[in-house]
């Protein structure tokens, strides 16, 4: 279930930058509750990409870059490469459920 | 580095128990958070629930009643139990170890599909 929304999808052409925003409410986001998000590529496990809110751990490139304000946050993907096509997924904690909830989930398509 | 490895039986019967474990290797682990995570096919994540190092668990609400998640730390090993599955517990199911304590999830397992058909 759900509670963070994402776009469906998104798609730009090499090169470009996209945006992926992540829509909470005031039991999550707004509560002051980080945000992260995932990389799923193809029948892969999802793997950290940007951890509280806009630290990327290391290896991960700088074109990678997260924010947060209110109830919602959004990742950024300048220099699109099509390496980046993959499912991305934002996720935090929710103090309704007492537990952590995820993003519905933004296909990235590189044109 | 941390690595995940789970395991557990991928084909079961509406009402039988889903049963499956996760091996770290690498890292600290007693004082570790541990996590089950699950996905659909085709659709998105879901937390299951974790364990602390004090042993102490967190479900989600939907699951609470069927779900029960245990670690052994002589093995370095946690579990996880669903009761009375049907198909609607159809997923690939994902172990991963919480980043310390900022709550997300910073190492995965590589997923174990588990299909509930009659």
């Amino acid at each position: 279930q759900s509670v963070l929304t994402q776009p469906p999808s998104v798609s730009g052409a090499p090169g470009q930058r996209v945006s992926i925003s992540c829509i909470g409410s005031t039991s999550n986001i707004g509560a002051g509750y980080d945000v992260h998000w995932y990389q799923q590529l193809p029948g892969t496990a999802p793997k950290l990409l940007i951890y509280s809110n806009n630290n990327r751990p290391s290896g991960v490139p700088d074109r990678f870059s997260g924010s947060k304000s209110g109830t919602s946050a959004s990742l950024a993907i300048t220099g699109l490469q099509a390496e980046d096509e993959a499912d991305y997924y934002c996720q935090s904690h929710d103090s309704s459920l007492s537990g952590y909830v995820f993003g519905t989930g933004t296909k990235v398509t590189v044109l | 580095q941390v690595q995940l490895q789970q395991w557990g039986a991928g084909l079961l019967k509406p009402s039988e128990t889903l049963s499956l474990t996760c091996a770290v290797y690498g890292g600290s682990f007693s004082g570790d958070h541990w996590i089950w995570i699950r996905q659909p096919p085709g659709k998105g994540l879901e937390w299951i629930g974790e364990i602390n190092p004090s042993g102490g668990t967190k479900y989600n609400p939907s699951l609470k009643s069927r779900v029960s998640i245990s670690v052994d730390t002589s093995k370095n090993q946690f579990s996880l139990r669903l009761n009375s599955v049907t198909a609607a517990d159809t997923a690939v199911y994902y172990c991963a170890k919480m980043g310390g304590m900022l709550e997300y999830f910073q190492y995965w397992g590589q997923g174990t599909l588990v299909t509930v058909s009659s």
